[in-house]
């Protein structure tokens, strides 16, 4: 079973800022398997970010996926005030077919 | 436009059964791969089933042999049949379509609210 484990639990930053996420798979994963997904408070996720460097559609190019194998990194590059949320990991692959990291919340300091 | 909601949730007591429907605009339901996804209160996102274009079905080994993922064609419409629920099922449930890459969710309905309590 191949376990995410999203790092650091909250991140505290300020508008205009670098975020950097991470996220560790307990397994190698492929990179075209990876992706990354936002979701704000009582909505809905939404795909961010797939085969862990692609933005995908109408996704502002201030996100950025990187890395392989078991370390993955999704990077903002100048915080908006509407980038904070909870970001997620995501891989395909082995069992469970599906499985999410833990999650990140970006918070305004 | 691509949209996806969700109903049938409610409160039902442990060892009860519920249906979720997900109706589905924009695309057809039987050409793509869907799936379900839950979330437990204050907690993260947890995969539920699939159901492949083809008809295939796939479970999370924690609802296996209690819930049915199934679609109808005629509706445009999937389905999440829950029996044998449990405390731990109560979440909000998400339907999602998966994009052509098949890996990962590009549409997701709004969720619907699923609570096990006696």
């Amino acid at each position: 079973e191949i376990v995410l484990t999203q790092s650091p639990g909250t991140l505290s930053l300020s508008p205009g800022e670098r975020a950097t996420l991470s996220c560790r798979a307990s397994q190698s994963v492929s990179s075209s398997y990876l992706a990354w997904y936002q979701q704000k408070n009582g909505q809905a996720p939404r795909l961010l970010i797939y085969g862990a460097s692609s933005r995908a559609t109408g996704i502002p190019d201030r996100f950025s996926g990187s890395g392989a194998g078991t370390d993955f990194t999704l990077t903002i590059s100048r915080l908006e005030p509407e980038d904070f949320a909870v970001y997620y990991c995501q891989q395909y692959g082995s069992s469970p077919m599906y499985s999410f990291g833990q999650g990140t919340k970006l918070e305004i300091k | 436009e691509v949209q996806l909601v969700e109903s049938g949730g409610g409160l039902v007591q442990p060892g009860g059964s519920l249906r979720l429907s997900c109706a589905a605009s924009g695309f057809t339901v039987s050409s793509t791969y869907m799936t379900w996804v839950r979330q437990a209160p204050g907690k993260g996102l947890e995969w539920v089933s699939l159901i492949y274009s083809g008809g295939g079905t796939y479970y999370a080994d924690s609802v296996k042999g209690r819930f049915t993922i199934s679609r109808d064609s005629s509706k445009n419409t999937l389905y999440l049949q829950m029996n044998s629920l449990r405390a731990e099922d109560t979440a909000v449930y998400f339907c999602a379509r998966h994009s052509t890459r098949i890996n990962d969710f590009d549409y997701w309905g709004q969720g619907t609210q699923v609570t096990v309590s006696s």
